[in-house]
């Protein structure tokens, strides 16, 4: 079993609408907790990290963390078409060696 | 700045052929790592250096060799390609240890071996 599982999708909303992305994991010495978006044919950027339990907002996007149900969340308000992507979920164990989700690939509909 | 930069961006191989993929940083760097990107699988880690003269094993680092003998450039090499290394291959690097740190990843070179 995979340590860090989230749906690959694909995701697809009208533009406008709240995406709602997850992922779940299985080792709780995870500290760090990331979201990447990659665009095709691009590498990952980070979008996002929190750490520990907690919310955190950075303009139209918000990471929640809930680490007691092993559970971590991205929330896109006021989705646009530049925000079709695919979006990875990453924790780090140890520094630098981060585990990925498989990414959910997201598509925002004119 | 360049960031982080791979070559080439495509290659294909031969099944037994050798290649290199080149990283390289102008961020001066400490951490630099390798992932390979498959369908379904997400980033899964290769190898990583801490610095230079510095490597270690990832999760899936069968097949691959690195090595490290300068901060900015951390080299790639297949020995003898096989078609399960078929994947798109990332470079990444961080600042040293120490809180959080952004791992920057390159553009990726896709592989394939026939």
């Amino acid at each position: 079993q995979k340590e860090v599982e989230q749906d690959p999708g694909p995701l697809s909303v009208p533009e406008g609408a709240i995406v709602s992305l997850n992922c779940t994991y299985s080792n709780s010495a995870f500290q760090y907790f990331m979201w990447y978006r990659q665009y095709s044919r691009k590498g990952p950027e980070l979008l996002m990290y929190t750490y520990s339990s907690g919310n955190k907002e950075d303009g139209r996007f918000t990471a929640q963390v809930d680490k007691s149900s092993k559970y971590i969340s991205l929330f896109i308000r006021d989705s646009q078409p530049s925000d079709s992507a695919t979006y990875l979920c990453a924790m780090e164990p140890s520094w630098g060696k981060l585990q990925f989700g498989a990414g959910t690939q997201v598509v925002v509909t004119p | 700045n360049a960031g982080v930069t791979q070559t080439p961006k495509f290659q294909v191989l031969k099944t037994g052929q050798s290649m290199t993929l080149q990283c390289a940083q102008d961020m001066n760097h400490e951490y630099m790592s390798w992932y390979r990107q498959d369908p379904g699988m997400g980033l899964r880690l290769i190898h990583y250096s801490v610095g230079a003269g510095i490597t270690d094993q990832g999760e899936v680092p069968n097949g691959y060799n690195v090595s490290r003998s300068t901060t900015e450039d951390f080299p790639l090499r297949l020995l003898s390609a096989a078609p399960s290394q078929t994947s798109v291959y990332f470079c990444a690097s961080s600042p040293s240890r120490g809180g959080y740190n952004e791992q920057f990843f390159g553009p990726g070179t896709r592989l394939t071996v026939l």
